[in-house]
């Protein structure tokens, strides 16, 4: 069964660097989201992704954060200056269409800024 | 806005025992209700959704889940629960934004299976 995968499934990285998160959704997937979780908190909505372009973003989704498709299977969440902050189990997700249609996600990556 | 709660933090039951757990959500239109599962160092796996129809719906591994409009609830049931059950469970709302579609999450259930 086709699955999204995402890597490294652990990330840490020192506070004022820069890190890509890094997601292939399923292939014949077309729309794409993350997601982040912080430590005993809720999941919450970063971003979505279609037709290469950001379809809508949360608030938490500031000039440090950005998107990209880089070909035609990654899908990548890259943070500029990592603050301590942005520690945080981040999940990829894609669907085939939009509206009801399931999201599925991937493992996370488990990111940690020092 | 909508919002979604899960008020049990951690519930513990027997293997063979009956489960449920709970969750309310706030949404103003109908919603699209969904639950996920997530096993330690895996993804989120989705468990059953709701969109319309019978408030009744039935998902994998032997979970249902009931919608109940009057009460804003979602309530996850399974009528026995097995040891693989053990994992942390998500109720979601599913709503629309600009131009996207987008999930609400509650802070999860954490599930724990004695023998």
């Amino acid at each position: 069964e086709p699955e999204v995968t995402q890597t490294p499934s652990h990330q840490v990285t020192q506070m004022g660097q820069e890190v890509i998160l890094r997601c292939v959704p399923i292939s014949n997937h077309l729309y794409f989201y993350w997601y982040r979780q912080i430590l005993g908190q809720k999941v919450e909505f970063l971003v979505s992704f279609y037709n290469n372009e950001i379809s809508e973003k949360s608030e938490i989704f500031d000039d440090q954060f950005s998107v990209e498709r880089p070909d035609g299977s990654n899908f990548t969440l890259k943070i500029r200056s990592t603050k301590l902050e942005d520690s945080a189990m981040y999940f990829c997700a894609s669907s085939t269409t939009l509206g009801t249609d399931t999201q599925y996600f991937g493992p996370g990556t488990r990111l940690t800024v020092l | 806005a909508q919002s979604v709660t899960q008020p049990d933090i951690h519930i513990t039951v027997s293997e063979g025992a009956s489960l449920e757990l709970r969750c309310n959500y706030s949404y103003g239109a109908t919603p699209y209700l969904f639950w996920y599962v997530q096993s330690p160092g895996q993804g989120l796996q989705l468990l059953l959704k709701y969109f319309s129809g019978d408030t009744l719906v039935q998902g994998i591994k032997g979970f249902e889940a009931e919608f109940k409009r009057s009460q804003s609830s979602f309530n996850l049931r399974k009528p026995s629960v097995h040891w693989s059950d053990a994992a942390e469970y998500f109720c979601a709302v599913g709503h629309s934004g600009a131009g996207s579609y987008q999930l609400t999450f509650g802070k999860g259930t954490k599930l724990s299976v004695i023998p």
